[in-house]
């Protein structure tokens, strides 16, 4: 199954929360799990990825937290901040070395000050 | 930082017409893509492209739609006959490899309008 479901649609968090975003996939030929961050009128920027050996990585405030035997990983986004607003999709890099990615549907994320 | 250029920002065009979505990708980059986003969903792969011809393609990209590149520099998306439902965001996308850790870098769209 070429899928990624991903959860919630939205999410709203004070300043300085945790946000938390959940994906699941079933496939298990995917090799690759880049999460990306898209603000309106612009393209999807690549913000953290992890490949499935690894549980957990870390890049400043953002954590991806990998389950393998459960096929989810989740993005987390520390101390959140006003300029985190944006839409967040996780993707898997599809199996077959064409380099397709298959995204999730977003989460659109707000963050009050 | 190098930049995935795309052109249009925004295209606007009347059912039926072809419409011809032009980008430039990264220099050095040799796998190139095409996504689409419909407003408020989630991004799609469309196709991958490399060594001159399509490595892969998704059942959205019909006989409608094809992909070329011309000189050494663009890659363009060209759609047919163009319906109301095409009406989208177009993202082209590149890398030096097909691996997302590859520079895997994606434009900043082209917001088709079909009227």
């Amino acid at each position: 199954q070429q899928q990624v479901k991903q959860s919630p649609q939205s999410l709203i968090v004070q300043k300085g929360g945790i946000s938390i975003i959940n994906c699941a996939y079933e496939n298990t030929a995917f090799d690759y799990f880049p999460w990306y961050q898209q603000f309106p009128g612009k393209g999807p920027a690549l913000l953290i990825a992890i490949r499935p050996d690894v549980s957990e990585k870390k890049e400043g405030r953002f954590t991806i937290s990998f389950n393998k035997s459960a096929k989810q990983f989740s993005l987390h986004i520390m101390d959140s901040q006003p300029g985190d607003s944006a839409t967040y999709f996780c993707a898997a890099l599809g199996s077959g070395n064409t380099g397709k990615l298959i995204f999730g549907q977003g989460t659109t994320l707000q963050v009050k000050p | 930082e190098p930049e995935v250029t795309q052109t249009p920002s925004h295209q606007v065009t009347q059912m039926g017409q072809e419409v011809i979505l032009r980008c430039v990708p990264i220099s050095n980059h040799l796998y190139f893509y095409w996504y689409r986003q419909i407003l408020g969903q989630k991004v799609e792969f469309l196709v991958s492209f490399y060594n001159n011809e399509i490595s892969e393609k998704s059942e959205i990209f019909d006989d409608q739609f094809s992909v070329e590149r011309p000189d050494g520099s663009n890659f363009t998306l060209k759609i047919r006959s163009t319906k109301l439902e095409d009406s989208a965001m177009y993202f082209c996308a590149s890398s030096e490899r097909d691996r997302v850790d590859y520079g895997y870098t994606f434009g900043s769209g082209t917001r088709l309008t079909v009227v």
